[in-house]
């Protein structure tokens, strides 16, 4: 059973342009997690989706950012934009959303740089 | 406000002593804490949690964490220490507020020297 994959692992944009980073979740599981983690800091959480739906988006900037998980195909992390303070590590998790109690299980990351 | 916090930045243990990595937390009704464990350059990975039940909880790679109520602590133990148990170590708490939220502790880094 293949783990969460994310890519790309690396992502290098200059200043203006657009990331898009992707995460498909653990086979069999129907929630998805982003977090933001900034050098020598611990994780921010930034949004929570379920197939279609955003279920949490309190952690999200308000503007430029965006994220979906859609019925087919991975969930989508959207930078429009993008600014030097956007350089972070984006960690997505999935869990199988039939317990609330379930840990969640991480990707490698996708670590963005703006130049 | 719900937190969590670990106090300590950066823990120092010699191998073979036995290691503590401290968490507290403030949160509303009765929560579900995780330990999850980060080497360089990776995804956190899951260590240990707790639901309910014995307050002692054993996880993976001999780790264990006590579940203090009274003190709103959930500490992770291990016995003795291995070089290879270096890492930053991060303690999660999950918790209803008219939905389920998580949110994790800053973070503690582990230094295990030889």
């Amino acid at each position: 059973n293949a783990g969460v994959m994310q890519n790309p692992r690396h992502l290098v944009r200059r200043r203006g342009q657009e990331a898009r980073l992707r995460c498909s979740p653990m086979k069999g599981h129907s929630h998805v997690y982003w977090y933001r983690q900034l050098p020598e800091e611990g994780l921010k959480f930034m949004v929570y989706l379920q197939k279609e739906n955003i279920i949490d988006e309190s952690g999200m900037p308000k503007e430029r950012f965006s994220a979906e998980f859609p019925k087919e195909g991975p969930s989508i992390l959207r930078i429009q934009q993008v600014v030097r303070g956007d350089s972070a590590a984006y960690f997505c998790a999935s869990s199988p959303g039939t317990g609330d109690y379930n840990e969640q299980f991480f990707g490698p990351g996708t670590r963005l740089t703006v130049l | 406000a719900q937190s969590v916090a670990q106090p300590e930045d950066q823990v120092n243990v010699a191998e073979g002593n036995p290691l503590t990595v401290k968490c507290t937390y403030s949160v509303s009704g009765n929560p579900y804490l995780f330990w999850y464990v980060q080497y360089p350059n990776r995804g956190l990975q899951f260590l240990l949690k707790y639901i309910t039940g014995d307050n002692l909880v054993k996880g993976s790679y001999g780790f264990e964490a006590e579940f203090n109520k009274s003190q709103t602590s959930f500490h992770l133990k291990k016995p003795s220490a291995l070089v290879s148990d270096s890492a930053l170590y991060f303690c999660a708490v999950r918790f209803n507020t008219g939905g389920f939220k998580t949110i994790f502790g800053a973070g503690t880094r582990l230094f295990v020297k030889a």
